[in-house]
């Protein structure tokens, strides 16, 4: 099993542009995240999605979109890239359970380190 | 202080030795949770420690919870070169049919051989 992974793994946007990043699972998780990593300020997250077809905003939602059309599939879009969202991004999965979070271990994806200039 | 902050953020050791992370959270929790980052890496998930639980044990990893204290640590045993990494805990708080997953900024954890 690959477990979660991650494309692209680098990408340098400009200011402006759009881009999608792509998470895919094979471990027919139900739950899966979207979070993005700065310095000192841990890990942080943007959409989550606890079913094909459904989608929720995180803590950071502002600038992105996404979209989990296949369970296996989530994508995270970004419609006009601000330096703002220069970061790592890391998409997660788990199994569902009682709560939508932490009932059980989330499995990351390797990242995406996407600079904005 | 945030919910789930770990205590120091940066510790360095000589292998064979022991390390000790401490996570403080301030609300009530589900359970909480350990992860490890490899330098560019994603996280690996550790060790899940239920409220109702005092200590779990994986491999050389000893976890230890005190709800009344609302705190937690991390130890690591007879380290090695390898178990250099930066570590989370990740405090959940279930309410209703919801609830959050809040990472800590982190331990960075350097083992020289």
């Amino acid at each position: 099993n690959a477990g979660v992974t991650q494309t692209p793994k680098f990408r340098v946007l400009k200011t402006g542009q759009s881009m999608t990043l792509l998470c895919a699972q094979d471990m027919n998780h139900e739950y899966m995240y979207w979070y993005r990593q700065d310095p000192g300020m841990g890990l942080r997250l943007i959409h989550y999605s606890v079913g094909e077809g459904t989608t929720a905003k995180g803590e950071v939602p502002d600038g992105y979109n996404v979209s989990r059309l296949k369970k296996q599939n989530f994508l995270l879009g970004l419609e006009s890239a601000a330096p703002s969202q220069t970061s790592v991004y890391f998409c997660a999965s788990s199994r569902s359970g009682r709560a939508t979070f932490g009932s059980y271990e989330q499995y990351f994806g390797p990242g995406t380190r996407l600079t904005v200039t | 202080s945030q919910q789930g902050e770990e205590d120091p953020q940066a510790l360095s050791i000589q292998e064979g030795e022991n390390a000790t992370m401490n996570c403080s959270y301030k609300t009530s929790i589900n359970n909480l949770q350990w992860y490890r980052q490899n330098s560019g890496r994603g996280l690996v998930h550790l060790i899940l420690i239920r409220s109702n639980e005092r200590e779990k044990h994986s491999g050389r990893l000893r976890v230890t919870l005190d709800t009344s204290k609302k705190s937690s640590s991390l130890l690591i045993t007879a380290s090695r070169a390898a178990d250099t990494a930066s570590y989370f805990c990740a405090t959940c708080m279930i309410y209703n049919q919801g609830g959050k997953l809040i990472f800590g900024q982190g331990t960075e954890l350097s083992v020289k051989p």
